[in-house]
């Protein structure tokens, strides 16, 4: 079975510093994707990021990248230059396995407060 | 090109009554997927469905709920004599085909509230 962890409910940036929100993920599938999703107040879920697990590069996304350490199990996502506009929940989620479809577990989430 | 459409956006429902949340998937889309997000949670997957196929309900409850997905028009998820638990927020994705996507859009998702 996969599984999410993000152990963070809550982070704390100021505009135009950069942060980053952990993600860790346990998976015994060797093909697997993980995602980033962001939440705003208004409840959509906008995806931000892909990495794919053969990947070698991590992705990036304009301020997104996301620091891919396979060994680890890690997918952390950075935000460089962050705006007042980041304040958000966001979900690390992955999905793969062996039937190969799109279902995608998902963590608890990160609450990110940007300040001015 | 339209992306996932979930409507209604907000829906109200008295206790004993049936909720039903239509998603229609992107263009060119045949694969459909519902999540259910409970106040602070995350996404939890509920089924996926094809055309006319389900291919896994794992995540749904045994009970009053039921998803299809015809061959004309959007895939309805249908909850039956909704309970105040069945409060949240139900969103849909969809993709072109069943394999492991690059990429995962989600409708806006309906806000469901039982009262």
């Amino acid at each position: 079975a996969q599984k999410i962890t993000q152990t963070q409910p809550g982070m704390f940036v100021q505009e135009k510093e950069a942060v980053t929100l952990d993600c860790t993920y346990d998976t015994s599938d060797q093909s697997y994707g993980l995602f980033w999703y962001k939440q705003p107040s208004s409840g959509e879920m906008i995806f931000l990021i892909y990495q794919g697990s053969y990947d070698e590069q991590n992705a990036t996304e304009g301020r997104y990248s996301l620091n891919f350490q396979k060994a680890r199990k890690s997918a952390n996502l950075v935000i460089s230059a962050s705006q007042l506009g980041d304040s958000a929940m966001y979900f690390c989620a992955m999905n793969g396995g062996n039937t190969g479809f799109q279902k995608l577990v998902f963590g608890t989430g990160t609450r990110l407060l940007v300040s001015p | 090109n339209a992306g996932v459409m979930q409507n209604p956006r907000h829906l109200v429902r008295r206790r004993g009554q049936e909720a039903r949340l239509r998603c229609s998937p992107m263009k060119g889309h045949s694969h459909v997927y519902w999540y259910r997000q409970l106040p602070e949670e995350g996404l939890k997957f509920m089924v996926y469905l094809q055309k006319e196929n389900i291919i896994d309900e794992s995540g749904m409850p045994k009970e009053r709920f039921s998803a299809e997905f015809p061959k004309e028009g959007p895939s309805i998820l249908r909850i039956q004599q909704v309970v105040r638990g069945d409060s949240a927020a139900y969103f849909c994705a969809s993709s072109p085909v069943g394999q492991l996507n690059t990429e995962a859009f989600f409708g806006q998702g309906t806000r469901l509230t039982v009262v």
